[in-house]
């Protein structure tokens, strides 16, 4: 059971907004670590999405994606949803307690 | 480009021992710490460990304390992971990632992969 609790997975049809929501504790993003978030597409290994505490989009990625946080939680909201987005998506932190890295569980996003 | 190539993963015995590598290219390769996560077949992400840009500072997940060792030889370019007692539930795709600089460990996170090599510890 991962420290951060992500939904299994979410669904949105072509172009419409989805969120995926990454809740952690007051030990890791209670605590102002930094959330980060990586794409996993099938087959391949994950690549980052999202850094840092203003949730920064490496070059490549595109505007379509955006970070959030309040409290124990984060959100990353993805429009314009478009079929390639198919994939599973991690929120990544540090636990103080733990002086572990942690990941979500992990969303499988469909598209519709 | 930045280039990070795992090897080393096969197939072992429970209670055997194999040592992974991670060659690195495309950057200063001794000025980042570097990191192992992992990933069992069908899971999510599992942090396993991590060190400084020196070798000097370690980190390791519970799960894999006492029997798995990072080091890196800066003068290879090369990050390694000796694993050693390794169990079933340690069967997984193992990837190496980079940190980045000068960063402190809450705001750490992991950029560039590389492409993952699979461990199996089985019978």
């Amino acid at each position: 059971q991962s420290l951060l609790t992500q939904p299994p997975s979410v669904s949105g049809a072509p172009g419409q907004r989805v969120i995926i929501s990454c809740t952690g504790s007051s030990s890791n993003v209670g605590a102002g670590s930094d959330v980060h978030w990586y794409q996993q597409l099938p087959g391949a290994a994950p690549k980052l999405l999202l850094y840092g505490t203003n949730s920064d989009r490496p070059s490549g990625v595109p505007g379509r994606f955006s970070g959030s946080r309040s409290g124990t939680s984060a959100s990353l909201a993805i429009t314009g949803l478009q079929a390639e987005d198919e994939a599973d998506y991690y929120c990544q932190s540090y636990d103080n307690s733990l002086s572990a890295w942690l990941f979500g569980g992990g969303t499988k996003l469909t598209v519709l | 480009e930045v280039q990070l190539l795992e090897s080393g993963g096969g197939l072992v015995q429970p209670g055997g021992s194999l040592r992974l590598s991670c060659a690195a290219s495309g950057f200063a390769f001794g000025i980042y710490g570097m990191t192992w996560v992992r990933q069992a077949p069908g899971k999510g992400l599992e942090w396993v460990s991590a060190i400084g840009g020196n070798g000097v500072a370690t980190y390791y997940a519970d799960s894999v304390k006492g029997r798995l060792t990072i080091s890196r030889d800066n003068s290879k370019n090369t990050l390694y992971l000796q694993m050693n007692g390794l169990r079933a539930d340690d069967t997984a795709v193992y990837y190496c990632a980079r940190l980045p600089p000068a960063l402190p460990l809450h705001a750490n996170y992991f950029d560039p992969w590389g492409q993952g090599t699979l461990v199996t510890v089985s019978s």
